[in-house]
Formats: C-alpha cells, structure tokens, sequence
C-alpha cells in the first residue's frame, strides 16, 4: 500500500477546458505512473517518471501532459479536454522493483 | 509492442468453486503480478512473482511463475461473493531496455462473478 491520494474523485468538465488531476503518495517511491482506463478496457500507461527530473512519454500521451512537482507529486493535465478523454485515471507509485501501487482513481467525464 | 494474452475473458462460478486463469506472452517475463479490481477503485496488488517456477500464496489465492517464463496463471480457492471482480496479470519483459524499461505489460483481464 503506497498510501496514494488521488484529487478530485470526480470530474465533469466541458470540452475545450483545461483540467489538472492530481496524485501524492506517502511512502516515498521514487518511480510514479499515469494510467487510463476506458469502461470494459484495460489499462493504458500516459506518461511515467523515474525520479523529479525524469519524465517519460507512454502509449496514449497525446493530449496529455504531465509534471512531477516532488517526489511525492506527480500531476498530469488535459490541455483541451475532449469527449474521448472521458475514462478512469489512475495513479501508480511505485519502488524500483516492478510492484505499482494504484490510487483509488479519479472519474473524469468531458462533455 | 507486448501483449499478454490472458484467459478466460470471464467467468460464471458459484460460491465455493474453486478458479483458475492464466496469462501467457510470447516473450520471456522476469516479474509476474497479479491484480484485483473492485468496481470504480483502482487495482489492488494480490501477489508478485520474481523466479520462473515460484508459487506463491495469499490466503486463498496462489500464482505461479511459469518454467518457461512465459506464462502465469492465478487459482483462487473456494470462492466467496466477495472475490467478485476483474483480476489482471501483468509483467515486465526480461529483455526490455529503453523506452519498455520499467513499464509493466498488463493482460486485458478477467472479470469474475460468484453467484451465492
């Protein structure tokens, strides 16, 4: 359990909107990812990062981007937000082994 | 990119049954994981494999590395209303190096129903 608080829980925005879903963890793990997750689908890794200084692009990142302000803190942000955008994010901390610990999400839904 | 392949896509039990269902790749895994998602929440970490051949359990669950590295499966036993849920495997290839280090390669998942 990394102890990960994801904010808000809940979003509903308007399309064109820029919005920012925010994840902090407790336990101090170097290693924090973005997920998404669509109803019925797997997950989808948008960008990861390996330490404060390093970000890293996933599968899904455009449209997305992301900034790690501490170590404990790790932001991602829909520039333009657009109706496909509505999904499950999740938040991943993780050690430098391969054990990713996922917050509770956050349910975001453009309009 | 990767794939895992995992099976069943869903499965119907009644209470008390016991479960079985895998994850094979084409390519050689050095980590296997095993999550369980509950409706709306994030997946929660069941059990980590990191040697081929290793069973490891978590109360009613147990999860093997495969020999050939390249498969896992997860059984749970006498399944209850609350195993309820999309269980996922996960890996990371043994020979990733560049952009595919550190990424987890995660199976489409099984969704499970217990009927009392």
């Amino acid at each position: 359990d990394a102890d990960v608080t994801q904010t808000p829980r809940n979003r509903i925005t308007k399309t064109g909107k820029r919005i920012m879903l925010e994840c902090s963890q407790t336990k101090g793990h170097d290693r924090m990812y973005w997920y998404r997750q669509d109803p019925g689908l797997g997950l989808q890794l948008i960008y990861y990062s390996f330490d404060v200084k390093d970000i890293n692009k996933g599968e899904i990142s455009d449209g997305y981007s992301v900034s790690r302000q501490a170590q404990a803190k790790f932001s991602l942000s829909l520039e333009s937000a657009i109706p496909n955008q509505t999904a499950l994010y999740f938040c991943a901390p993780a050690w430098d082994k391969y054990e990713q610990y996922f917050g509770p999400g956050t349910r975001l839904t453009v309009t | 990119g990767q794939q895992l392949n995992q099976s069943p896509q869903s499965m119907f039990i009644q209470e008390g049954e016991d479960v079985s269902m895998n994850c094979t790749s084409s390519s050689i895994f050095n980590t296997w994981l095993w999550y369980k998602q509950d409706p709306g929440e994030g997946p929660v970490l069941l059990i980590a494999l990191y040697k081929a051949g290793e069973l490891t359990s978590n109360g009613r669950l147990t999860a093997q590395f495969g020999i050939t590295r390249k498969d896992s499966f997860l059984n749970i036993s006498a399944s209850i209303p609350s195993d309820v849920g999309i269980y996922f495997c996960a890996g990371h290839p043994t020979n990733a190096g560049g952009t595919s280090y550190g990424k987890l390669t995660f199976g489409q998942g099984t969704i499970l129903t217990v009927h009392p």
